[in-house]
């Protein structure tokens, strides 16, 4: 079956610009997860979603990023006023409706802000 | 709180040869554990993970780990590289008794593989 997907899967941005990055998750997956990786912290939690439950928004970095995800599946993730420090690759990723079931991640968006 | 420490950011191993990956963890509840993989310029990919059940996990492409609770270890194994074993490997927790929280990755290892 599908797995997830992410779109753009580049983003070339300039500082200060606003930028959307989508994620569809596998069907059926009711966890949904987004990741940064970037070269200087590694791989790091930004927020998750479960359901129709109050996502977990304790890894976001500042009050420019945001997420939504509608209907229970599509997730936008939403970053205000650009800095070059937010340059990374972003990941998504779906799990079944039990938090510790395995994660399946999408290829990412690499973001670059100039 | 939980955290993941992988040591060697970088492992060369020979074709044919053993490859160990070495990840610790910190966890103050009872941890489920996972090795990915990352090949350059893809997401990342389940190997194995352990969830309390038997402490010798197999996971795909012939690697396993083994979870360890005395020496709070979870280290990836191969008996014998193959070349297309070259890519990153993390480490990553969650808390078993925690439905619904993150992965705490550990800062990755690159495995390289010659010829």
């Amino acid at each position: 079956g599908a797995g997830v997907s992410q779109s753009p899967s580049n983003k070339v941005t300039e500082k200060g610009k606003d930028v959307e990055l989508r994620c569809d998750p596998i069907s059926g997956h009711t966890a949904l997860y987004w990741y940064r990786q970037s070269l200087g912290q590694g791989l790091e939690f930004l927020i998750y979603f479960q359901g129709n439950s109050a996502p977990d928004k304790s890894g976001l970095p500042s009050d420019r990023f945001s997420a939504e995800r509608t209907g229970g599946s599509v997730s936008t993730l939403t970053i205000q006023r650009t800095q070059q420090e937010d340059s990374a690759v972003y990941l998504c990723a779906s799990s079944s409706r039990w938090g510790t079931d395995t994660q399946y991640f999408g290829p990412g968006t690499r973001l670059t802000v100039l | 709180a939980q955290s993941v420490t992988q040591l060697g950011s970088h492992v060369s191993v020979s074709e044919g040869a053993l490859v160990l990956l070495r990840c610790n963890y910190s966890s103050s509840v009872p941890p489920y554990l996972f090795w990915y993989v990352q090949y350059p310029n893809q997401g990342l990919q389940l190997l194995l993970k352990y969830t309390s059940a038997a402490t010798l996990v197999k996971g795909i492409n012939g690697f396993e780990a083994e979870f360890k609770k005395s020496e709070t270890s979870f280290h990836l194994t191969k008996p014998s590289a193959h070349m297309s074993d070259a890519a990153e490997y993390f480490c990553a927790v969650t808390g078993a008794q925690q439905a619904g929280t993150a992965l705490i990755f550990g800062k990755g290892t690159t495995l390289s593989v010659s010829s």
